[in-house]
């Protein structure tokens, strides 16, 4: 029962270098999320999709890109990584509208050198 | 602008006693409010609540959300060292395509023998 999945869990990267963030998930959900943590902040939306081919922008879009081309499957891109960058990313997925709860994946933490 | 505002920010406590970690909020298109712990890596649920003045618990631990004042509480009795952890709450707001959680910045716990 893998719930919600990141890959990669760990990365540094170099200033100006790209990198993209999969999530997966394997419960069908329409919604999927992606946070960023940083100290004293707490989780912030940076987009999210309400379903297949759908992707909307949250509170911190900027310098990010996403896609969901397939259902289970949120990806997360830096075209340009920069050290503000270097956070702790967390993708979330949930089925509706009507409050159901939201399944977190265990976190990706990612250094910009 | 939507805003989640937990207090306080960080907590220390000796092991038996009680504490009230609280959260406000102030957000268009409230649908429940939702506390979560986290710990080393993701977000663990604990509560939902969607209706004012219902108590919701879970051993020691229990929450109630007022919808005219617009704050949750959660209450941790007998704490114990395994209740150390940062307590985030946010609020899940419909907008115009889906569902979204806005967090509060988090209450750091420890517990102490």
């Amino acid at each position: 029962n893998a719930g919600v999945t990141q890959t990669p869990k760990f990365r540094v990267l170099k200033t100006g270098q790209s990198m993209t963030l999969l999530c997966a998930q394997d419960m069908n959900h329409e919604y999927m999320y992606w946070y960023r943590q940083d100290p004293g902040m707490g989780l912030r939306l940076i987009h999210y999709s309400v379903g297949e081919g759908t992707t909307a922008k949250g509170e911190v879009p900027d310098g990010y890109n996403v896609s969901r081309l397939k259902k289970q499957n949120f990806l997360l891109g830096l075209e340009s990584a920069a050290p503000s960058q270097t956070s702790v990313y967390f993708c979330a997925s949930s089925y509706g509208t009507s409050g159901n709860t939201i399944y977190f994946g265990e976190g990706s933490w990612l250094t910009v050198v | 602008e939507d805003k989640v505002v937990q207090s306080p920010l960080s907590l220390v406590v000796h092991e038996g006693d009680t504490v009230t970690l609280n959260c406000s909020y102030e957000v268009t298109n409230f649908r429940s409010l939702l506390w979560y712990k986290q710990e080393k890596k993701a977000p663990t649920f604990l509560f939902m609540l969607t209706s004012s003045g219902i108590e919701k618990k879970s051993g020691r631990l229990s929450s109630i959300l007022d919808k005219k004042e617009l704050f949750s509480i959660l209450n941790i009795t007998a704490t114990q060292t395994g209740d150390s952890a940062v307590y985030l709450c946010a609020s899940l707001e419909g907008t115009g395509g889906g569902n979204k959680l806005t967090f509060g910045t988090g209450t750091q716990l420890k517990v102490e023998l």
